[in-house]
């Protein structure tokens, strides 16, 4: 099956520094790659959906500059957090789809935990 | 607005068969998935279904109804690994998905 993964797994940083998220899909060429965030006992909820070349699309609430995404290749998305405070901590999840799906499944990374003191 | 329903926490017995219910509004559909997330873990598929229908995969199955917008998952021959949360999400018309809040399982002895 198709395999995306993360890096780091989990990460902690001082407040007001950056941090940076790899997602890559190993086996497959990913059309669209998601990011996620969610908090403790919450669901999943979509931060943004990049397109390879293509700048992100980001969801209502989403600040765009303090959660950057760079899709520089079919396989390989980044999400950078700027300037990280406590209230970013939280576990990271991307995903990506593959097009020759005909339903668009997302393959999920094993997903990145922030924690910003 | 968009919204799924599902149970927030349901427990069940080794061995029991247990069923999780998801009701949905969304703007337009293409699709709904179910998902097994572990604690801390990111989730994996279980299963899609797009048509009217019972889907069913080992121990696992999965039931749709569009015109009702339900949907249930159910889980046979409970083991304890299958504690865990089950989130079921709607992709709408726009191919995003919709998420539910998640149906935390817990198997008892």
């Amino acid at each position: 099956g198709a395999v995306v993964s993360q890096h780091p797994s989990w990460v902690i940083c001082k407040s007001g520094t950056s941090v940076k998220i790899e997602c890559r899909s190993l086996d497959f060429q990913a059309t669209t790659m998601f990011w996620y965030r969610q908090f403790p006992k919450q669901s999943l909820m979509l931060m943004a959906t990049s397109n390879e070349g293509s700048k992100a699309t980001y969801e209502q609430g989403v600040e765009k500059d303090k959660f950057l995404i760079n899709h520089a290749s079919l396989t390989l998305s980044t999400l950078t957090v700027t300037s990280a405070h406590p209230e970013d901590s939280s576990f990271y999840i991307c995903s990506a789809s593959l097009a020759e799906l005909n339903y668009n499944e997302q393959f999920f990374g094993p997903g990145t935990r922030l924690t910003v003191l | 607005g968009q919204n799924i329903d599902q149970p927030t926490e349901m427990t069940a017995t080794e061995g029991a068969i247990v069923q999780i219910n998801c009701t949905y509004q969304t703007s337009g559909f293409n699709g709904l998935f179910w998902y097994q997330q572990h604690a801390g873990e990111a989730p994996t598929f279980l299963s899609y279904n797009v048509l009217d229908g019972l889907e069913e995969k080992g121990r696992f199955s999965s039931f749709l109804s569009r015109s009702k917008g339900y949907s249930y998952l159910l889980l046979k021959e409970l083991q304890m690994k299958d504690s865990a949360s089950y989130l079921c999400a709607v992709m709408d018309s726009n191919y995003q998905l919709i998420w539910g809040a998640g149906t935390k399982l817990i198997i008892k002895p």
